[in-house]
């Protein structure tokens, strides 16, 4: 059963492009939704998260948008980059899970200069 | 700053072989898990283990055993090894104290191929 669905699965954008990348859950107990970056060859990292009494999450270019009674979230990325080029995942999970996170199916986002 | 190691980048094993992946935290975190990545299906939960000899399975156990004798090591078993075991396998600690301790931290991987 996937609980947290992703899309795209891929993404294709120019430089200075906005991206936008999907989620949807289905369990109302998730309290956490982090956004996790893979580079090729390295392990993925976190990016960004937010938790569900926010609308929305800013860190630099990226902002996490979040709609509690639609059970989606998203990622976007303001002015994209070439560096940013990488897999993006979306999870969930909540407190009372010792396993914690679920993760979405990934997205490859290409940016091209 | 977290660091997870794996103990080796890319393996090539037999199909019968006994296959040992190791993980190592150096961060003294309680958690640790076993996933493995296939395109289009994400990360998958193999094991985890939330303290020294405790275990659990997850989404996909199948196949697999774990060992933690030590805090700071979880081990992947794949007692046989088939060709639908090839993958990227990533190991990942989580503490559960602090600011941060939602998170869990990756090693690089392990791409495994089975012939």
């Amino acid at each position: 059963q996937q609980q947290v669905k992703q899309s795209p699965q891929s993404l294709i954008v120019q430089k200075g492009g906005i991206p936008i990348i999907n989620c949807a859950y289905e369990n109302t107990a998730f309290d956490y939704f982090p956004w996790y970056q893979q580079f090729p060859g390295k392990g993925p990292a976190l990016l960004i998260a937010i938790r569900p009494d926010v609308s929305e999450k800013k860190e630099g270019r990226f902002t996490i948008s979040f709609n509690k009674s639609a059970k989606q979230f998203s990622l976007h990325i303001m002015d994209s980059q070439p560096g940013d080029s990488a897999t993006y995942f979306c999870a969930a999970s909540h407190s009372g899970s010792a396993r914690q996170l679920t993760f979405g199916s990934g997205t490859q986002l290409t940016v091209l200069p | 700053d977290v660091k997870v190691t794996q103990s080796s980048r890319y393996l090539v094993k037999r199909t019968g072989e006994k296959v040992f992946l190791e993980c190592v935290q150096d961060m003294d975190h309680e958690n640790m898990f076993w996933y493995r990545q296939d395109p289009g299906l994400g990360l998958r939960l193999i094991y985890f283990s939330y303290d020294v000899k405790m275990k659990e399975k997850g989404d996909i156990p199948e196949g697999y055993s774990v060992s933690r004798e030590k805090k700071e090591r979880f081990s992947l078993i794949l007692e046989s090894a088939s060709t639908n075991q090839t993958s990227m396998y990533l190991c990942a600690s989580r503490g559960l104290a602090g600011r941060m301790a939602r998170e869990q931290y990756f090693g690089p991987g392990t791409r495994l191929t089975v012939t």
